[in-house]
């Protein structure tokens, strides 16, 4: 099975208006940590946001927050008020267990913010 | 603080070469680990170092090997080159101390096999 799963290959948004990027994850370790990060084409990986399995609140940062809901092991990603420096991949990624083990990244969501 | 930086930036080998990529992580950092990213596979992990230890290493066959030196900096080595090792090879420091500390990422090494 797959370990991050992100059902939208292409996504656009009007600039201005929230989004949001699905991703699901697969793991039986109780302690993992989710990820999520930006690659615009320029190809360097930008880190947006982290949420850690034991955490009680949704992370946020800035206009990204984090919708974690455990039970369905589900962790979309929302983007507030796009703009059009958001036009990106955006990648889902999990490290299971506290150390020593990979990162599994999705597959991505191409985000297009429209003017 | 300078980010992680990788060379070269682009690189054209033929197949049966071998090529060494480096990686100069965040002063600080004692993690480093390496991934392969190609249009048909997505982002693959490939290893990682921390302390001059490989800590975790992906399904990559042996062609594909690391270092890390006393510094943190990183190397890695694809040796005996196929067409299908063209893919953009990215290099990502964390302090490494526990497994979620965040991954800042390098601008990647363009790799391309003829």
């Amino acid at each position: 099975a797959q370990k991050i799963t992100q059902t939208q290959p292409g996504m656009f948004v009007q600039e201005k208006e929230a989004v949001t990027l699905d991703c699901t994850y697969d793991t039986s370790d109780p302690s993992y940590g989710l990820f999520w990060y930006k690659q615009p084409s320029s190809g360097e990986m930008i880190f947006l946001i982290y949420q850690g399995s034991y955490d009680q609140q949704n992370a946020t940062e800035g206009r990204y927050s984090l919708n974690f809901q455990k039970a369905r092991k589900s962790a979309n990603l929302v983007i507030s008020a796009s703009q059009l420096g958001d036009s990106a991949m955006y990648f889902c990624a999990m490290r299971e267990g506290w150390t020593g083990n990979q990162f599994y990244f999705g597959t991505g969501t191409s985000l297009t913010v429209i003017p | 603080k300078a980010g992680v930086t990788q060379t070269p930036r682009y690189l054209i080998k033929t197949r049966g070469q071998q090529v060494t990529l480096s990686c100069s992580p965040i002063s600080g950092h004692r993690s480093v680990s390496w991934y392969q990213q190609t249009p048909g596979q997505g982002l693959q992990f490939l290893f990682e170092y921390f302390s001059e230890t490989q800590r975790n290493k992906g399904n990559f066959p042996g062609r594909f090997s690391g270092r890390q030196f006393s510094n943190s900096r990183s190397e890695m080595n694809v040796s005996t080159l196929e067409l299908g090792d063209s893919a953009l090879y990215l290099c990502a420091s964390s302090l490494g101390r526990t497994g979620y500390n965040e991954q800042f990422f390098g601008p990647g090494t363009r790799l391309t096999v003829l």
